[in-house]
């Protein structure tokens, strides 16, 4: 079955405790993206690949990085998280020609605290 | 820049209404217009789309028609039902920008709920 899977779905951790957020795709797409969602502020995009070893800022990627080292995979990072960074986040992949029909993973709902 | 302009929710309706989300957008060159649609827990998934003026997108009953002179791409369904209850994303991209070309520019989103 053609996915995006995120883990975990759910996490809670304190300020300052690096962590990380898997995505994988099975649709060997070239393009993938993440977004955080926020109430009354719909998606926004944090960090985007166009393919391997290629990534680029969204539009709030303070606080985050990513990496691209094979084309299924695409980690958010969070180094020191914050209690700003509380969200909803999604990763998203896509076919490199048609980037503006996305398919994106479940979610994951994160709480700094 | 581009942007997107939905109109604010929530939305509450009862089975077999109307339903009209309004979606306006701003850019610069010749954008494609998208809705996506987030059922409870789960991530967007691509609702239809419609990639030049005058273009009629629709999927699943939903309909939406790309009006260049008013820049609107407003969803339309003549009768909701209760499955139909997600949070309606419009979306823009734009295919004229160079390193972002192809980018999704989403709206905020509108929560609809659809009672028996």
């Amino acid at each position: 079955e053609a996915q995006v899977t995120q883990n975990p779905r759910y996490l809670i951790t304190v300020t300052g405790k690096k962590l990380t957020v898997t995505c994988s795709q099975n649709m060997n797409h070239e393009y993938m993206s993440w977004y955080r969602q926020d109430p009354g502020l719909g998606l926004r995009q944090i960090y985007y690949s166009m393919n391997v070893e290629v990534t680029d800022k969204g539009d709030v990627p303070e606080g985050y990085k990513v990496s691209r080292k094979e084309k299924r995979n695409f980690p958010l990072i969070l180094e020191s998280p914050s209690p700003n960074q509380t969200s909803l986040y999604f990763c998203a992949s896509s076919p490199a020609m048609t980037v503006n029909i996305q398919y994106f993973g479940a979610g994951t709902r994160l709480s700094v605290l | 820049g581009d942007s997107v302009t939905q109109m604010e929710g929530p939305v509450t309706l009862s089975e077999e209404a109307f339903l009209t989300i309004n979606c306006t957008y701003t850019a610069t060159g010749y954008p494609s217009l998208f809705w996506y649609v987030q059922y409870p827990g789960e991530g967007l998934q691509l609702l239809l789309k419609a990639t030049k003026a005058d273009d009629k997108g629709s999927n699943k009953g939903f309909e939406a028609t790309y009006r260049k002179e008013t820049t609107s791409f407003h969803l339309e369904k003549g009768s909701v039902q209760v499955s139909d209850s997600a949070v309606y994303f419009c979306a823009l991209s734009d295919r004229d920008r160079g390193s972002t070309l192809g980018r999704l520019y989403f709206g905020r989103g509108t929560q609809l709920t659809v009672w028996p």
